[in-house]
């Protein structure tokens, strides 16, 4: 199993170009989700979904949208972006169905810049 | 509006000793604590974690203490090694929500 798998790895992007970060997983999970890791914030959840088909926003929403294509992928696009959107972006998946601890699995991230 | 609050945020300790990271919340309703350990370039992985109706749980040389009163849960790590080098996230959830609110993080060296 591969898990969660992100593409691309590295990107960099001029102020206003638009872009697709492309997240898929192998676990058969149902909830899938976004973040972005700054510097001294932690990870911030930029959007989640619970299930194929749903998605929600998480805190830091504005700026990206998401799609949810089917239970294994999960995509996150800027449509203009700021530099305030250099980061690097994580997904994650997790099964809430398994009554067990809810761990969530993550990808290997994208490191984004705009210039 | 920071739900967890983790301290320190960097921290290093020579190879032997016991790193000690602290996170308090807020939110009475949280039920499930993890710590995820994070390399360089990687993803965060999930370490160890713990549920409020315990106050410590142990797993080989992570161990996490849990002060409901207080409102506060810590990790320590026995006989600290160069390869725990890496940053720690405390993180909450409660059950029916599966977001998981996570810490600012804390980047721990470990020195030969």
């Amino acid at each position: 199993n591969a898990g969660v798998t992100q593409t691309p790895k590295f990107q960099v992007l001029k102020t206003g170009q638009s872009m697709t970060l492309q997240c898929a997983q192998d676990m058969n999970h149902n909830s899938m989700y976004w973040y972005r890791q700054d510097p001294g914030m932690g990870l911030r959840l930029i959007y989640y979904s619970a299930s194929e088909g749903t998605t929600d926003k998480g805190e830091v929403p504005n700026g990206y949208n998401v799609s949810r294509l089917n239970k294994r992928e999960f995509s996150l696009r800027l449509e203009s972006a700021a530099p305030s959107q250099t980061s690097v972006y994580f997904c994650a998946s997790s099964d809430e169905t398994s009554g067990g601890p809810r761990e969530q699995y993550f990808g290997p991230g994208t490191r984004l810049t705009v210039t | 509006q920071q739900q967890v609050k983790q301290s320190p945020q960097s921290l290093i300790v020579q190879k032997g000793g016991i790193p000690i990271i602290n996170c308090a919340y807020e939110n009475t309703a949280f039920d499930y604590f993890p710590w995820y350990q994070q390399f360089p370039g990687k993803g965060p992985a999930l370490l160890i974690a713990i549920r409020p109706d315990v106050s410590e749980k142990k797993e080989g040389r992570f161990t996490i203490s849990f002060n409901k009163s207080a409102k506060q849960f810590s990790l320590h790590i026995m006989d600290s090694q160069p390869g725990d080098s890496a940053t720690y996230f405390c993180a909450a959830s409660w059950e029916g929500n599966e977001k998981l609110t996570f810490g600012t993080g804390t980047r721990l060296t470990i020195i030969p």
